[in-house]
């Protein structure tokens, strides 16, 4: 199974950047790195997906190395509203490419 | 715009009664997908469609059934609930199935007692 390892849990303060870094070493090679994010007693939300170099939206960017096997998550100037569990996923090829769900990361915003 | 529905947003079972927790999505997506939650973990696949007409067990299959009924809905059913089905089960819909963005329902909390 593709597996990915991030931190249980990391803090940081409101305008800073915050950066969270995934490892998947076993990631195949037509693998996607996707991130959710997950507020409490809610559904998770698609933040953004990347193959490799770097991607960058309106909320996040992902840089991917040349060599794949980790990924760092850059949320911009966060704020107390971005406290949430946030989840690195790679697909599994052996199971029809579903999406393997880890415990992700709790990030803890303070004031 | 909905998205994905999920019905009931609560429920409380007793061992060995059966149930079905209903889903619906407004997007026209191919896709659709059951996941449970337990505190402090990662979801885990139960069940999913790729496509309407089509089925297929995913990582905790034991214990469920599911239908895709149309290309909107796919319901998931508890035959016998059992305490260890207690959880938070999450329904969602993509495009297609592989490295597609996922939208989820706000989730149905199950306790069987």
């Amino acid at each position: 199974l593709a597996k990915t390892t991030q931190p249980i849990s990391m803090d940081s303060y409101e305008g800073q950047e915050v950066n969270i870094t995934c490892s998947h070493n076993n990631i195949a090679t037509n693998d996607y790195i996707t991130w959710y994010q997950q507020f409490p007693s809610q559904g998770p939300r698609f933040i953004i997906q990347g193959y490799k170099t770097k991607v960058t939206n309106e909320v996040a960017s992902l840089f991917i190395p040349a060599d794949r096997k980790s990924s760092t998550l850059s949320l911009p100037r966060v704020s107390l509203s971005d406290t949430a569990v946030y989840y690195c996923l790679v697909a599994d090829k052996d199971s029809n490419y579903q999406l393997i769900w880890g415990a992700g990361t709790k990030l803890i915003i303070k004031p | 715009n909905a998205g994905v529905t999920q019905t009931p947003k609560f429920q409380v079972l007793k061992t060995g009664q059966s149930m079905t927790l209903q889903c619906a999505q407004d997007m026209n997506h191919n896709s659709m997908y059951w996941y449970r939650q337990d505190p402090g973990m990662g979801l885990r696949l139960i069940y999913y469609s790729a496509s309407e007409g089509t089925t297929d067990k995913g990582e905790v299959p034991n214990g469920y059934n599911v239908s895709r009924l149309n290309k909107r809905e796919f319901s998931l059913r508890l035959e016998s609930a059992a305490p260890s089905q207690t959880s938070v089960y999450f329904c969602a819909s993509s495009e297609a199935l592989v490295g597609i963005e996922a939208f989820f329902g706000q989730g149905t909390r199950l306790t069987v007692v």
